[in-house]
């Protein structure tokens, strides 16, 4: 089993539409979740940490689930700027200093 | 504030050729560093991880090798180039689980 996993996608919307992205993880020990914004050709670039209690950074709300082991990203009112990967990021089972892992991304298009 | 640089941005080197990319961090003291590749269509691959000068650690078998000779420096290298080493490499750096990536590099070996 991959250690996290997300459904690639792609996932098109209109524009100012709600679209929700989930991914699993596998170790349980995991501490640290985060969502990495990925445009194309480009570096990632952190979006947001994902907390036990939930979070929100206007139009963009992260949730975790310990006992499911699952993580979500809601974004509300897409804007066409919003189209990218989106990666779902958990601390890793080794003893690489901080070291994480990756999803593999899920692909969003938001369209006119 | 801190900044990340990688160079070359991109580079297009032959099978066996020798490689040298570099990471240069500014803003910041004793940073873990990281060298991930991600290939075309595939997840990020953490390659080498550093949490001092002078200590690196190996996640992949490869034949890439890491150094950090000083506190904010990152070098990736490579004495032979395979078809396999082709992707998009890219370096970060932390002080804790949150990890900022530079630029990257496009590296193609035809």
């Amino acid at each position: 089993r991959k250690e996290v996993e997300q459904d690639p996608g792609p996932f098109n919307v209109p524009e100012g539409a709600t679209v929700a992205f989930n991914c699993t993880y596998s170790n349980s020990a995991s501490q640290s979740f985060f969502w990495y914004r990925q445009d194309c050709r480009k570096e990632p670039k952190l979006l947001m940490s994902v907390y036990s209690s939930g979070n929100e950074d206007g139009r963009f709300t992260a949730q975790l689930n310990r006992a499911s082991q699952y993580i979500s990203l809601l974004i509300r009112d897409s804007k066409l700027s919003d189209s990218a990967t989106y990666l779902c990021v958990v601390t890793s089972n080794s003893n690489s200093g901080y070291a994480l892992n990756f999803g593999k991304g899920t692909s969003l298009l938001v369209t006119p | 504030s801190q900044t990340i640089h990688q160079w070359p941005a991109t580079l297009v080197q032959p099978v066996g050729s020798p490689l040298s990319l570099e990471c240069t961090v500014e803003g910041t003291s004793n940073p873990n560093l990281y060298w991930y590749r991600q290939a075309a269509g595939r997840g990020l691959q953490l390659l080498f991880y550093s949490v001092g000068i002078g200590q690196i650690s190996s996640e992949v078998p490869q034949n890439l090798s890491a150094s950090r000779p000083q506190d904010r420096q990152f070098i990736l290298s490579s004495k032979k180039l395979l078809l396999s080493d082709s992707g998009f490499y890219l370096c970060a750096w932390s002080t804790t689980y949150e990890q900022y990536f530079g630029p990257g590099t496009r590296l193609t070996v035809t």
